[in-house]
């Protein structure tokens, strides 16, 4: 069964740059793609972007300029990294296994499993 | 704003059914998929697709799509089931970017 688990400082300053790292286990990061995705206290769910083993990314277009997503094979890891960040970038940061397939022509994706989460603060 | 459109809080009374629903318009072009979440906790996946339950999902949850609009159904609510549900789809530009609908707090009364 694959777990997922977040980690990475829990503080960060404004102007500086958010880095988590996701790490995988019961399973091979090289056999599917993965999600960023993060919640802002009491607000929603927001997509931040996909990894996919063949080294290509997708960002939200909202945040493009300032992520990127990488992977660490060898560690069985993925990670985010946020630049210039400000204090509307405090959230619960969760990373997820992401799923596409396709019935009668129409796609659809879903994320599976994800990890617990973790909250990152941008505050001097 | 959302490329996705849920209301914010829909309210149920036990054992009854209820309906939960998400607009958008990449919808006519993309399924979606249905994500639960209590509080202090990670989402969990309940729908994916036309009508995809994971395992360990009860039968009650069911899903469907007509248009633009995504369907979450729950049939006989339980007092478990009060949580706040999220919608997925990719966004319209058909470049594989994700969009959530910004969320409908259930309420079992």
């Amino acid at each position: 069964q694959v777990q997922l688990q977040e980690s990475g400082p829990g503080l960060v300053k404004p102007s500086e740059t958010l880095s988590l790292t996701c790490t995988v286990s019961g399973g091979s990061i090289s056999s599917y793609y993965w999600s960023w995705i993060r919640q802002p206290p009491g607000k929603g769910l927001e997509w931040i972007g996909y990894f996919y083993h063949s080294g290509n990314t997708n960002y939200n277009p909202s945040l493009k300029s300032r992520v990127t997503i990488s992977e660490d094979t060898s560690k069985n890891q993925f990670s985010l990294k946020l630049s210039s960040v400000t204090a509307a970038d405090t959230a619960v940061y969760y990373c997820a296994r992401a799923s596409s397939a396709m019935y009668s022509s129409k796609w659809y994706d879903w994320f599976d499993p994800w990890g617990q989460g973790t909250l990152v603060t941008v505050s001097s | 704003s959302s490329d996705l459109t849920q209301d914010p809080a829909v309210s149920v009374a036990l054992g009854q059914t209820v309906r939960i629903t998400c607009q958008g318009d990449s919808l006519r072009s993309y399924y979606a998929s249905w994500y639960l979440q209590k509080p202090g906790q990670a989402p969990v996946l309940v729908i994916y697709g036309k009508n995809n339950r994971p395992s360990g999902i009860p039968d009650r949850f069911s899903g469907s799509s007509s248009g633009n609009t995504a369907s979450l159904t729950i049939t006989g609510a339980q007092a478990e089931d009060e949580a706040d549900y999220y919608c997925h789809s990719r966004d319209s530009s058909g470049n594989h970017l994700g969009v959530f609908g910004g969320g409908t707090k259930l309420t079992v009364l």
